[in-house]
């Protein structure tokens, strides 16, 4: 068990540009699930995967945000045309399938937009 | 609209003391309800969660929390707080519904712990 791991864990861009982060989950959990944290709130839910199949998403997840699980492994979310608000921190968290699993988070992305 | 509390933004408390977080929640259903605990620039460590049975539960790094159903709450305690304890703490609320899998969070509060 290594971890939940995210890459980059920082990443700076001008606005107008696409970002695209990837989330690792720990190896036996098949659910996914994508947060995002604004500075002093809480995380607020973006979208979540069982296998490779999206169940959720989230009115945040605007038509600019996509998100794919494509071998139900690991995850990436892709922002395009990137906006000032997009800056935040995104997390990646993973568990078994089952609500009363703990869902485990990864370190995070801090995305910055100039 | 399923929600979480945290009324309070930081605890200040001295090494030694007791310390309590404060945590309600306004939720349709039986929740799971869940401590998340967070360092900067880190993502979230688990605590503990409340699922059934025994309203006290206890956690990692020797934290417990009860929950109280009737008053809604979901407190976090440690009998003795540690400086290394200072950090950002959440409360999260998760509803078993079909359809739906998703923690929702409050805004967390930062505890300081005086030497």
């Amino acid at each position: 068990d290594t971890g939940v791991s995210q890459d980059p864990r920082h990443k700076i861009t001008k606005r107008g540009q696409n970002v695209t982060f990837r989330c690792d989950p720990i190896s036996e959990h098949n659910r996914l699930y994508w947060y995002r944290q604004t500075l002093g709130q809480g995380p607020e839910f973006l979208t979540y995967f069982q296998n490779e199949a999206q169940l959720e998403k989230s009115r945040l997840l605007s038509d600019r945000f996509s998100a794919e699980r494509p071998k139900g492994s690991f995850s990436t979310l892709e922002i395009q045309r990137t906006e000032q608000g997009d800056s935040a921190m995104y997390l990646c968290a993973s568990s078994l399938q089952g609500f009363q699993e703990t869902q485990y988070f990864g370190p995070g992305t801090r995305l910055l937009v100039l | 609209a399923q929600s979480v509390a945290q009324p309070e933004d930081q605890v200040n408390v001295a090494e030694g003391n007791p310390l309590t977080v404060k945590c309600t929640y306004s939720v349709s259903g039986n929740p799971y309800l869940f401590w998340y605990v967070q360092y900067p620039n880190r993502g979230l460590q688990f605590l503990l969660k409340y699922i059934t049975g025994d309203n006290l539960v206890k956690g990692s790094y020797g934290f417990e929390a009860e929950f109280n159903k009737s008053q809604t709450s979901f407190h976090l305690k440690k009998p003795s707080a540690l400086v290394s304890d200072s950090a950002l703490y959440f409360c999260a609320v998760r509803v078993p519904r079909r359809g739906t899998d998703k923690l929702i969070f409050g805004t967390g509060t930062r505890l300081q712990v005086f030497p």
